[in-house]
């Protein structure tokens, strides 16, 4: 089946920093790559739709320039949180599409983000 | 605003209790329904889902939900819970062949062997 999978699965970093999560599609090419965020108790909310070869594309509220998205191949989508604050903690989620299917996403494993 | 909705956040069963979990969403137009899994420490996982046709769909592991257009709902059914059924269900919809899933809050699942 689709697998994908997401380094690291969790991270500390200090205020400031900036932290890149990795999803990768392991046995499928993904064109359209999802990144989403779950705070504790709460649902998945989209964050930005990742589209191989070019500029992502952010849900309303989003600060493009602090989740630095990049869709570089057919199998891998880096999403980047500059500059973390403690605020920014929280588990991020990223699934993929397989390409010419526009029917289901096969969801990662997640992140958990902690900032000090 | 679209939205999904569980009523349920929280379900406690024993093994062989009947479940049900309700999933509703608030838009007129053409829906795409799902419900995902994420069992403890594992990813989110496709259970079922509608697109059109028959109402009464079947998934994996003996799940079956039922679509009720008039009513928006989408709740998800199963007779007979296992211990193993112990999760978090997600329902989620896209709305007019949009690429958004929205999902509802979940419900996590206890059933007590």
């Amino acid at each position: 089946g689709a697998v994908v999978s997401q380094h690291p699965s969790w991270v500390i970093c200090k205020s400031g920093t900036s932290v890149k999560i990795e999803c990768r599609s392991l046995d499928f090419q993904a064109t359209t790559m999802f990144w989403y965020r779950q705070f504790p108790k709460q649902s998945l909310m989209l964050m930005a739709t990742s589209n191989e070869g070019s500029k992502a594309t952010y849900e309303q509220g989003v600060e493009k320039d602090k989740f630095l998205i990049n869709h570089a191949s057919l199998t891998l989508s880096t999403l980047t949180v500059t500059s973390a604050h403690p605020e920014d903690s929280s588990f991020y989620i990223c699934s993929a599409r397989v390409q010419g299917r526009t029917d289901t996403q096969y969801f990662g494993p997640g992140t958990r983000l902690t900032v000090l | 605003a679209q939205s999904v909705s569980q009523h349920n956040h929280h379900v406690i069963l024993s093994e062989a209790a009947s479940l049900e979990l309700g999933c509703n969403y608030s838009y007129g137009g053409t829906v795409n329904l799902f419900w995902y899994v994420q069992y403890p420490g594992q990813h989110l996982q496709l259970l079922l889902k509608y697109f059109s046709g028959d109402p009464l769909v079947k998934g994996i592991k003996g799940f079956e939900a039922e679509f009720i257009k008039s009513k928006f709902s989408f709740n998800l059914r199963k007779p007979s819970v296992q211990w193993s059924d112990t999760a978090e269900y997600f329902c989620a919809v896209r709305m007019d062949s949009s690429y958004k899933l929205i999902f509802g809050s979940g419900t996590r699942l206890l059933v007590r062997p």
